[in-house]
């Protein structure tokens, strides 16, 4: 089955600065690659995702990269602020077949912005 | 807006006893997960549902089992709970069919057991 790595286990910025996470996967057929961000005692949310048909994703501050060669894909934030302070987690689906939408996640990252 | 509510935010058991958790979304969900978080491991899933009265394994189904009767509920049982059973409880739900379907989690459950 797929197996994701993610790195960091934990990350501290300081405000303004730029923040990156990465995840490896082990299965060359994912192809859907979701980012998960779950603030303190609240549940996860979607924030962005990327297909493996495209390289790279943006949405304001946050992007997506993907290399389908390596098997890796990151998470970076520019210009953090102290509200981007959560857990990041990624994940990985091969979307076909029977797959029926089951992600398979990183261990997670805890980044902390210091204002 | 997608709702998935489960029964309890809380929850402390003894050891041994018959837990249940459930879990209700209101937007006609083909697909229901039930994972357990613990801290440096992630999101595991633990079950999961693409019909009403069907079930796969996840990734860690020892000492779980879970039921589906109908389609906007999903409920996790833990037939004799044990110490390390003691985590917080994700349920999550997404449409069928095209799978880069977004998963819409509840609130969690954390479940204690003594």
């Amino acid at each position: 089955g797929e197996n994701v790595e993610q790195h960091p286990s934990t990350l501290s910025v300081q405000e303004g600065d730029s923040a990156v996470i990465k995840c490896t996967y082990s299965d060359s057929a994912s192809n859907y690659f979701p980012w998960y961000k779950q603030e303190l005692g609240k549940r996860p949310q979607l924030i962005i995702d990327i297909r493996s048909n495209v390289g790279e994703k943006k949405d304001q501050r946050i992007a997506v990269t993907l290399n389908k060669t390596a098997k890796h894909f990151s998470l970076h934030i520019t210009e953090t602020q102290p509200e981007d302070s959560a857990v990041y987690f990624c994940a990985a689906l091969n979307a076909g077949g029977t797959s029926y939408g089951k992600l398979t996640f990183g261990q997670g990252t805890i980044l902390t912005v210091h204002p | 807006d997608v709702k998935v509510t489960q029964s309890s935010r809380y929850l402390v058991k003894r050891t041994g006893e018959k837990v249940f958790l459930e879990c209700v979304q209101d937007m006609d969900h083909e697909n229901m997960f039930w994972y357990r978080q613990d801290p440096g491991l992630g999101l595991r899933l633990i079950y999961f549902s693409y019909d009403v009265k069907m079930k796969e394994k996840g990734d860690i189904p020892e000492g779980y089992s879970v039921s589906r009767e109908k389609k906007e509920r999903f409920s996790l049982i833990l037939e004799s709970a044990s110490t390390n059973q003691t985590s917080m409880y994700l349920c999550a739900s997404s449409l069928g069919g095209f799978e880069y379907n977004e998963q819409f989690f509840g609130p969690g459950t954390r479940l204690t057991v003594l």
